[in-house]
């Protein structure tokens, strides 16, 4: 069975541009997850998708924004990029079994805004 | 808002000594506390986990306690080795929503 899968890896954009990262979960899951990973602050929750719906959003600003699509992949959006959005995005898969359980996180991709 | 906090951030401890990283969280529906280990350049990944209905679980050299009254957890690692130098990541898990701490790590020393 395939992991959870993010692309790309690496990123390096610049102030002000925009930027669109994927997440592809583990085959049959569908909750989607995405945490944003700073030195020091630890795993800051992004929202979380089901069913192609957000379920549940962090405290982000609206440039934060994502979506899932109907074979469950995920993309995540950041409009006007600040220097401080530099950080490793790493997203999540579940299984849906009506209780909480184990996520699997992703590889992460590295994001850096010069 | 709901909170989950861990401590220490930083912890260092002899080959061999155990180690023990503590939360505590503040949302009394909490019903699932995974503990997650991130290697350096590598991915967070479930070392164990425990549900409210149990107040102890223990998995070779690493064990989890769950103070429900107190909304208390803590992760115990015995005879530790090189290996176990990574950092750590407790959750409180409620229905669809998970929070994190924010993360301790561990350091072995030779």
């Amino acid at each position: 069975k395939a992991g959870v899968t993010q692309t790309p890896r690496y990123l390096i954009k610049t102030r002000g541009q925009q930027v669109t990262l994927s997440c592809s979960p583990i085959s049959g899951h569908r909750s989607v997850s995405w945490y944003q990973q700073t030195p020091g602050q630890g795993l800051q929750f992004l929202f979380e998708y089901f069913s192609e719906t957000q379920r549940n959003k962090g405290n982000f600003p609206g440039r934060f924004s994502g979506r899932q699509f109907s074979n469950s992949r995920s993309e995540m959006n950041v409009s006007t990029l600040e220097l401080g959005d530099s950080a490793l995005y790493l997203c999540a898969s579940s299984a849906d079994t009506g209780s909480p359980n184990e996520a699997f996180f992703g590889q992460g991709t590295r994001l850096t805004v010069v | 808002g709901e909170n989950v906090e861990q401590h220490p951030s930083t912890l260092s401890v002899q080959e061999g000594d155990s180690a023990v990283i503590k939360c505590t969280y503040s949302d009394s529906a909490s019903n699932y506390f995974p503990w997650y280990k991130q290697e350096l350049g590598k991915r967070p990944q479930l070392i164990i986990d425990i549900r409210s209905n149990v107040g102890e679980k223990k998995d070779q050299r690493i064990a989890v306690t769950l103070n429900k009254t107190a909304k208390h957890f803590s992760l115990h690692i015995t005879e530790t080795q090189p290996e176990d130098s990574a950092v750590y990541f407790c959750a409180a898990a409620a229905d669809d929503k998970i929070i994190f701490g924010k993360g301790t790590r561990l350091h072995i020393l030779p």
